[in-house]
């Protein structure tokens, strides 16, 4: 299975500030990347696919880099509602695998 | 605007079979270029595929639950089910069905498939 490390496990922000989570893969996965966000009870809801395209509906706040091992989220300005768990996946093979999520946290 | 909706048992004793259907509502799961999937999310933890079907009654699961795993297809009711076998505590979860997509793209090139739909979730805990 293609293992997927977020870092870090939490963070604390303040809104206006600008985030970053990182996804590592455990072997290169070109652009198969996928980022979720995920609110208490609630189902994930996709932010981006392929490494970089936004999500029909999602704020352009929200952007995503990286290929082969190595990718980025970024949440630019944070806002209220950004405050959440975040998920990568890849969907360069089954099994699917998820990262273990980000927390951002309020400061 | 299509919808997902999980139904079934919440509670199982340990070595029973969990069972699972999601109702597919505003489209036709018999259509083409999607998969219907399966995935869990024990408490507090993260998340995890179980396996999905498509419009042709394929399948594809994960290793990590070996032959304990059935994903199947109702055409006619227009939804899909998971059975579990042989459940334990570690089974406990929320399961979520939801639906994938993907985007063609030619340079680079490939099939880049994700999760666009989700059901609420379902909490099954296992317990006798």
């Amino acid at each position: 299975d293609i293992q997927m490390t977020q870092s870090p496990p939490s963070l604390s922000a303040s809104v206006g500030d600008r985030v970053t989570i990182t996804c590592r893969a455990s072997q290169s996965i070109g652009n198969y990347l996928n980022w979720y966000q995920q609110t208490p009870g609630k189902a994930p809801k996709l932010l981006l696919y392929s490494a970089s395209r936004l999500q029909s509906g999602v704020p352009s706040t929200f952007s995503g880099s990286g290929s082969e091992t190595d990718f980025t989220l970024t949440i630019n300005s944070l806002q209220l509602e950004d405050f959440a768990t975040y998920f990568c996946q890849q969907s360069y093979g089954t099994p699917y695998t998820f990262g273990q999520g980000t927390k951002v946290e309020m400061k | 605007q299509l919808q997902l909706q999980e139904s079934g048992s919440g509670l199982v004793k340990p070595a029973q079979t969990l069972s699972l259907t999601c109702a597919v509502s505003g489209g036709s799961i018999s259509r083409g270029g999607f998969s219907w999937n399966w995935i869990r999310q024990p408490p507090g933890k993260g998340l995890e595929w179980i396996g999905n079907i498509d419009h042709d009654g394929g399948t594809s699961y994960s290793p990590s639950l070996g032959s304990r795993v059935t994903i199947s297809l109702d055409k006619l009711r227009n939804q899909f089910s998971l059975k579990l076998n042989s459940v334990t505590a570690t089974d406990t979860a929320v399961y979520f069905c939801a639906r994938s997509s993907y985007f063609y793209s030619s340079r680079p090139y490939g099939q880049y498939w994700y999760f666009d739909l989700w059901g609420r979730g379902a909490l099954v805990t296992v317990s006798s």
